[in-house]
């Protein structure tokens, strides 16, 4: 069964710190990677996607880093504001019929001023 | 240009009900996607279309769960005679082309079973 797992479920740092999210997936057939945001009480908002043939996606202070060797994808944070506060979900698509995402159950990350 | 857009944002049925949610993709996007989430849980999908094609519906938790997408573009998933266990958030999604292009959601539709 393919499965998408995040450790920790919550994380609270204090501001400025740099940060690592960690995402790790059961199969390594995997065709792309996608990590979101989600603000309570809201929708998803697309932050990277990193196809199997890349190793990692820059997006200003967010890098998101893809190893499908070990199943395994991490999106850093460089100097954390209290407006990065949010889960953050990561979410595998796999090949062939399958069209849809398998979600992680997300990351509460809380940034103390 | 804008996001994908759904209504009601929010839903009060009384158990037994039939209700119809609606999404609007991002206009020109082929795929789209109907996704459950219940709270302190990821996102599950549910059904997927490529135009007006269904073409995979193997998340539908059970018979009452119904979504159509007739004309390519708006898409409406319906619950008939709703259970507590419906409840939950509805989030639905567009890709430009391909399923395994970017999918950008809508804000969602919370649904509360009374």
């Amino acid at each position: 069964k393919q499965e998408v797992t995040q450790i920790p479920a919550a994380l609270s740092v204090p501001e400025g710190e740099n940060l690592v999210l960690n995402c790790s997936f059961t199969d390594s057939a995997i065709y792309n990677l996608q990590w979101f945001r989600q603000d309570p009480g809201k929708g998803l908002t697309s932050l990277l996607l990193i196809q199997s043939s890349q190793r990692e996606q820059t997006s200003g202070r967010l890098n998101a880093s893809l190893d499908k060797s070990s199943g395994r994808s991490t999106l850093y944070i460089a100097a954390s504001q209290p407006g990065d506060s949010a889960t953050y979900l990561c979410a595998a698509h796999y090949g062939g019929s399958q069209g849809n995402l398998i979600f992680g159950k997300g990351t509460k990350l809380s940034v103390k001023p | 240009g804008a996001g994908v857009s759904q209504s009601p944002r929010y839903k009060v049925a009384k158990r037994g009900q039939d209700v119809a949610l609606r999404c609007d993709p991002i206009s020109g996007h082929v795929s789209l996607f109907w996704y459950q989430q219940a709270l302190g849980q990821g996102p599950e999908f549910l059904t997927y279309f490529q135009n007006e094609a269904q073409l995979d519906k193997s998340g539908l938790p059970s018979d009452r769960f119904f979504a159509e997408r007739p004309e390519g573009s708006v898409s409406t998933l319906k619950i008939q005679r709703t259970q507590q266990e419906d409840s939950a958030v509805y989030l639905c999604a567009s890709s430009l082309f391909s399923p395994y292009n970017e999918q950008f959601f809508g804000p969602g539709t919370r649904l509360t079973v009374l």
